[in-house]
Formats: C-alpha cells, structure tokens, sequence
C-alpha cells in the first residue's frame, strides 16, 4: 500500500523567509508524486509532480521539490515566502498498481501554512 | 477555457434528505473522480469513473452513496438519506486520460451541510 506523511499540520514563516513543508512516502514501487495547495474554499489546485524523471522539480509560483529515493522524502521549499502564499499544502501519492496508474490519490493530512508579515 | 465545474457550491439537507452533487469536467476530460474532505480528516478517494462506467468505487461507503458518469451531462455523486456524518466537502476532479503525467484538475467543490 502506498501511503504519504506530512510532518507538521501549521508551519509559520515570516515573509520573506525560507518555506519548507515535509514529506515522507511509502511504496513499494516507485512513486508519483505530488503537491497541491488549496486557498479557502477552493479546490486543489497542482503545485508540481514527480513522475521519474528529475529529481529535482520545479512547480508554479517558485515553489520546488526534491525526490530522495534514500530518505523516501518529496519535501516542498520556496526560498522566499510571500503573503500570498498562505494556504493548506498537500502530498499525494498516485496508486501504480498492474502497469496502470491513475488519480485515484491517496493525500497526506494537510500543512496549513500562514505567512506574516 | 472553463475548469471543473462543481454545483451547488453550497447545499443544505435535512436528515433523511437526498443530496445530489454535479460535476462538470474540462472541456475534452472523460476521466472523473470523486473525493471527499472530512473535517480534521484530509481529502479521501471515492470513486472513479470513466463515461457510462464505474472503473474503481473502492472509497465509496457500501450504503447509501452511488455516482454515475452519463454518456451525456455531468458526472452526479448521489448521497441518500443523509445523515449529519456525511457533512463535508465533495470535490470532483477530472483528467484526459490516465497515467501519472496527466494529474488532476479539481473543481472548487461543494459543501455538504446536514442539519
């Protein structure tokens, strides 16, 4: 089974600071991945995803992730937080199961990012 | 260039009541999903559906709850006799095709409310 942890539900950073939103996964097979951030009442809307290619991903708004195959992390960084940027952030993992994939997500519990001044 | 396109926004049922939710996917998407936000609980799959097929209902509670993707209209998650646990988010989301380089694009949802 394939399952996500996001490590710490609020994270506060000042504006202009480093934003960094954990990720653990776990697969059995290699994993897609992704990112979503939600703006109150909302949908999802796709930061970036890692699909085996790049490790290192870049996504919408100057945000990035990494892919650690050795510490099973997708962590989220922006090198400087804008207010803008306060939101729910989510890791999912997409299921691969018998050569198919499909949107069928399994998330992680969310981290409410607030951004001040 | 409209995205998913989710209504009511908002929907208010009595106990017992029948909810019906519609999902309108992008233009040129025949793939649908459903998934549900429960407070304090994050977002979880329901079901999965292609046109005119149910292709993975494994999130869908056994009672109750059943979707359907017409050849024509929209996609329509149907909730009967709802009860006050069924409050929450519904979000629908909508792809071309499958396979990871074709995420999802979620619609802005619909608040279920049941008093």
């Amino acid at each position: 089974a394939q399952s996500v942890t996001q490590l710490g539900s609020h994270v506060s950073v000042s504006e202009g600071a480093l934003v960094l939103l954990r990720c653990n996964y776990s697969s059995s097979v290699p994993p897609y991945l992704f990112w979503y951030v939600q703006y109150p009442n909302q949908g999802l809307q796709l930061l970036l995803k890692y699909t085996s290619a790049a490790t290192l991903v870049k996504g919408i708004n100057g945000f990035e992730a990494e892919f650690k195959k050795s510490e099973t992390s997708f962590h989220l960084t922006k090198p400087s937080a804008h207010m803008s940027d306060a939101a729910e952030y989510f890791c999912a993992v997409m299921l691969y199961a018998g050569g198919t994939s499909y949107g069928k997500l399994t998330f992680g519990q969310g981290t409410i990012l607030t951004v001040h001044p | 260039n409209a995205g998913v396109m989710q209504n009511p926004r908002h929907l208010v049922r009595r106990r017992g009541q029948e909810a019906r939710l519609r999902c309108s996917p992008m233009k040129g998407h025949s793939h649908v999903y459903w998934y549900r936000q429960l407070p304090e609980e994050g977002l979880k799959f329901m079901v999965y559906l292609q046109k005119e097929n149910i292709i993975d209902e494994s999130g869908m509670p056994k009672e109750r709850f059943s979707a359907e993707f017409p050849k024509e209209g929209p996609s329509i998650l149907r909730i009967q006799q709802v009860v006050r646990g069924d409050s929450a988010a519904y979000f629908c989301a909508s792809s071309p095709r499958q396979g990871q380089n074709s995420p999802l694009h979620f619609g802005n949802g619909t608040r279920l409310t049941v008093t």
